[in-house]
């Protein structure tokens, strides 16, 4: 367990307005991912981050953006959400594993309600 | 693109063997992984496999990996309730951000 939090846990919101999720982690890991799941696409990735200010895109990011002032918070935002964005947010991070692949450590997840 | 395709379901009885499959298309993936997803919870790493290997076991757990056909399988024996969860197979080229590409999941239900 890399000791990940996300905040809030659940939220409803209405289209057009703003919205923020939050990720903790206390493991010092370097790689922050964020992803979406929805039924009958797995998950996939919103944005991920490999540092302190260094963000890139994943292959849903339209709509999405994303920060990453400290290595243990990283925070996705909706500047205006529309209700193609009521899914499941989960966050994770990347530790290097000796002698064995790279695992990426998921948090508990937000479930989002646009309306 | 990358893709990476699972059956939605699969039903099985407790003590009996479970096999869920995967096949993904991307032919330079350096990391095969299975993750596990109990209801309102988030995903657990279960096992992986490098792309070198073509098998890997793990206790109750075996993985088996045909590069050629770019199939990945995950069997499960002696099944129990507790093992009734979404798996996920996901295959990364691995690199300096190991990002992952995640099949659609199968929901494994185990009957009593």
């Amino acid at each position: 367990d890399a000791g990940i939090t996300q905040s809030p846990r659940h939220k409803v919101t209405e289209t057009g307005t703003p919205v923020t999720l939050r990720c903790h982690q206390t493991e010092n890991h370097r790689y922050m991912y964020w992803y979406r799941q929805d039924p009958g696409h797995g998950l996939r990735l919103i944005h991920y981050s490999y540092g302190v200010k260094d963000t890139d895109k994943g292959e849903v990011s339209d709509g999405y953006s994303v920060s990453r002032s400290k290595t243990e918070d990283f925070l996705l935002t909706l500047e205006s959400a529309t209700s193609s964005q009521t899914s499941v947010y989960f966050c994770a991070t990347l530790t290097w594993g000796e002698g064995h692949g790279n695992e990426q450590f998921f948090g508990p997840g937000t479930r989002l309600t646009v309306l | 693109g990358e893709d990476v395709e699972q059956s939605l379901f699969l039903s099985v009885r407790e003590g009996d063997s479970s096999v869920i499959n995967c096949t993904y298309t991307d032919s330079s993936s350096t990391y095969l992984y299975w993750y596990k997803q109990e209801p309102g919870a988030g995903l657990q790493l279960l096992t992986y496999i490098f792309s070198n290997m073509d098998m890997k076991q793990d206790q109750r757990l075996t993985v088996l990996l045909n590069k050629k056909d770019k199939h990945l399988s995950l069997r499960i024996a002696d099944t129990q309730t507790g093992d009734s969860a979404i798996y996920f197979c996901a295959e990364s080229t691995g690199g300096a951000t190991n990002k992952l590409i995640f099949g659609t999941g199968t929901l494994l239900a185990v009957q009593p």
